[in-house]
């Protein structure tokens, strides 16, 4: 079975800097690679995802970077504000399913 | 338009006891997605409807955990019994095409936070 790794657990940024979590996965048949956004009491939201033809996206303030050869991704969020506090998962998605990684608790303080 | 819909928020039951959850998806959204969410943990699928076929149930407890998806639109999952290991988020998603078409797109409700005392 597909796993996601993720690091770190939790990240404490202050306003205005970069958040920058990391994932790694294992097997090479992949569709897209997503990441989506947690707040307390809400379910998952889809927040950017990537294909494994492209080395970057970016939307707005998050920018998805994909290694294939190192099998890692990563997601940078710049200009962190405080409303970006919430709980990040990257996953794996193929043709049917999605498997997501542990999250990691982001904290944006003033 | 109106987002999935989950009920009731909130159940605390005493384990042994049977309980239920209901979701309703986006209308007009083919596929549904039952998903489990331990504390600290990434959600984890129990459960795939396409319309109302149950495609992919192998990580469903079926010893005590059931489901339905009747006229291919609202869903309930069951417990019976419930157990102190079943204490978790159930959340409920939906996605606008069959499997194999963009499968991450999918539109989560706010789930249901069940604690087994």
């Amino acid at each position: 079975q597909q796993q996601v790794k993720q690091s770190p657990q939790s990240l404490i940024v202050q306003k205005g800097g970069i958040s920058i979590i990391n994932c790694a996965y294992e097997n090479t048949a992949f569709d897209y690679f997503p990441w989506y956004q947690q707040f307390p009491g809400k379910g998952p939201a889809l927040l950017i995802a990537i294909r494994p033809d492209v080395s970057e996206k970016k939307e707005g303030r998050f920018t998805i970077s994909f290694n294939k050869s190192a099998k890692q991704f990563s997601l940078h969020i710049m200009d962190s504000q405080p409303g970006d506090s919430a709980t990040y998962f990257c996953a794996w998605s193929s043709y049917d399913k999605v498997i997501f990684g542990p999250g990691t608790s982001l904290s944006v303080i003033p | 338009e109106a987002g999935v819909v989950q009920s009731p928020r909130y159940k605390i039951i005493e384990k042994k006891q049977p309980v239920a959850f209901w979701c309703n998806p986006i209308s007009g959204h083919n596929t549904l997605y039952w998903y489990r969410q331990n504390l600290g943990q990434g959600p984890e699928l129990l459960i795939r409807y396409e319309n109302e076929e149950a495609v992919d149930d192998s990580q469903l407890p079926k010893d005590r955990f059931s489901a339905e998806r009747l006229k291919g639109v609202d869903s309930t999952l069951k417990i019976q019994p419930a157990e102190l290991g079943d204490s978790a988020v159930y959340l409920c998603a939906s996605s606008p095409g069959l499997a194999g078409v963009n499968s991450y797109e999918q539109y989560f409700g706010p789930g249901t936070r069940l604690t087994v005392t």
